[in-house]
């Protein structure tokens, strides 16, 4: 079954330690994105990639980075977690090939840094 | 540029009746519109979508929404609300022309519904 997939989905770390969000989808999409999102709130789009080897940063300014080595596959990387990264991080996925790039969301990875 | 507005943060609603969330938004061109539920601790799902054709699109859950170009509204209905239907819900929209690939969300609002 075609699905995107987040893990850890929850995540309590300490301040200074390097986390690594995982993202991947099984749809043979072109494009992902990671959004942050405090809970209830607005998203903010912090990463998106056209395809392989392609990320951009989005509108929100973030300290963390992304890769896009493989197709279904867009971690995200924080190298020294700080309790304002506090926060909910959602990937998401689009296909551009029918022109209109609907984006499906992954479950969302609860992120705590205290 | 684009844009969205949900007016409403909140809207409340009694099991059985028709409830309406709003939305607007401002594109150069002809829009692509969306709307998302998101339930506690969980993503968002995607509902529907308007790309072109006719104004009355109707998604998952019952859910329908209007395209009206003159109000340039995008307003998420349903006949008859369910206690289950409480959730957050996002509208999108995206500027194919101009935009890119970039969809813009709203705000949000968030959709209680009383048994």
């Amino acid at each position: 079954e075609a699905d995107i997939y987040q893990t850890p989905r929850y995540l309590v770390i300490g301040t200074g330690k390097k986390i690594t969000l995982e993202c991947s989808q099984t749809m043979g999409h072109d494009k992902m994105y990671w959004y942050q999102q405090d809970p209830g709130m607005e998203l903010h789009l912090i990463h998106y990639s056209y395809g392989v080897n392609s990320t951009e940063k989005g509108d929100l300014s973030s300290e963390s980075t992304v890769s896009r080595i493989r197709t279904e596959h867009f971690p995200l990387t924080l190298e020294s977690a700080r309790p304002s990264h506090t926060s909910q991080y959602l990937c998401a996925s689009s296909d551009s090939s029918g022109g209109t790039d609907t984006q499906y969301f992954g479950p969302g990875t609860r992120l705590t840094v205290l | 540029a684009q844009s969205v507005a949900q007016p409403e943060d909140q809207v409340n609603v009694a099991e059985g009746n028709p409830l309406t969330v709003k939305c607007t938004y401002s594109v150069s061109g002809n829009p692509y519109l969306f709307w998302y539920v998101q339930y506690p601790n969980r993503g968002l799902q995607f509902l529907l979508k308007y790309i072109t054709g006719d104004n009355l699109v109707k998604g998952s859950y019952g859910f329908e929404a209007e395209f009206n170009k003159s109000q340039t509204s995008f307003h998420l209905k349903k006949p008859s609300a369910l206690v289950s239907d409480s959730a957050l819900y996002f509208c999108a929209v995206r500027d194919p022309l101009t935009g890119g690939f970039k969809t813009i969300f709203g705000a949000g609002t968030r959709l209680f519904v009383k048994a």
